[in-house]
């Protein structure tokens, strides 16, 4: 079974500053989707940003970009330009290709509470 | 218009009692999920339905059972609710083999028992 690591279960950063959120996973497959999700306090869960593992770009999204590192099983999350409204648990997540159509869930790993400072 | 929706957005129930939620998804993806947050804001997989079959059941005891009348909506429904029961329970949607079947939430429903 896939797993997925976050090392770091609150970070810290000054508005406007750049922080690096990481994530780790355990897979045997070559073939596979990696994302990160955001959730204020809200609770609502939102899309941040998305990797194909086949791709070797990194996916950027504004002042969200990955570090994605296919040999290492490594895709960590860095954030230019903090903004007070980035503050969040922030979650990566894994998935296998669906299979016949059909499409397997997310795993997740414990998430990340990110703080930012004024 | 809200893409994926749940209701009740709170649930608060006794020990025992039968309860659903329900979950519609507007954005015509053919697969459903649903997740538990736990506690310490834990996310798992539950149940994923494909064009109303189920694909998934992750350990989930016989007490939770999913419903899907169409595929725009699956619904949760739990009987004999116990304590450890209490989480925040997400429905999500996705279409197979369009971009990279990415996962789009509900509000959530925060499911608390008594």
């Amino acid at each position: 079974a896939q797993t997925v690591t976050q090392s770091q279960p609150e970070m810290s950063v000054q508005e406007a500053e750049t922080v690096t959120l990481s994530c780790t996973y355990d897979t045997s497959e070559s073939d596979y989707y990696l994302f990160w999700y955001k959730q204020p306090p809200s609770r609502q869960m939102i899309l941040v940003i998305r990797q194909e593992a086949y791709k070797q770009q990194n996916a950027t999204e504004n002042r969200f970009s990955v570090n994605f590192q296919k040999a290492a099983k490594s895709f960590s999350l860095k954030i230019s330009d903090s903004q007070l409204g980035d503050a969040a648990m922030y979650f990566c997540a894994y998935r296998n290709p669906g299979k016949g159509g059909g499409a397997d869930g997310l795993t997740f790993g414990k998430g990340t509470h990110l703080i930012i400072q004024p | 218009d809200t893409a994926v929706s749940q209701t009740p957005k709170y649930l608060v129930t006794q020990m025992g009692n039968d309860k659903s939620i329900k979950c519609e998804q507007n954005l015509g993806h053919d697969t459903m999920y649903w997740y538990k947050q736990d506690s310490k804001k834990f996310l798992k997989i539950m149940f994923s339905y494909n064009n109303k079959e189920l694909i998934i059941n992750e350990t989930v005891p016989n007490r939770f059972s999913p419903k899907s009348p169409d595929k725009a909506h699956l619904n949760l429904h739990i009987n004999s609710l116990e304590l450890g029961d209490s989480a925040v329970y997400f429905c999500a949607s996705s279409q197979a083999g369009i971009s990279t079947d990415t996962q789009y939430f509900g509000p959530g429903t925060r499911l608390t028992v008594l």
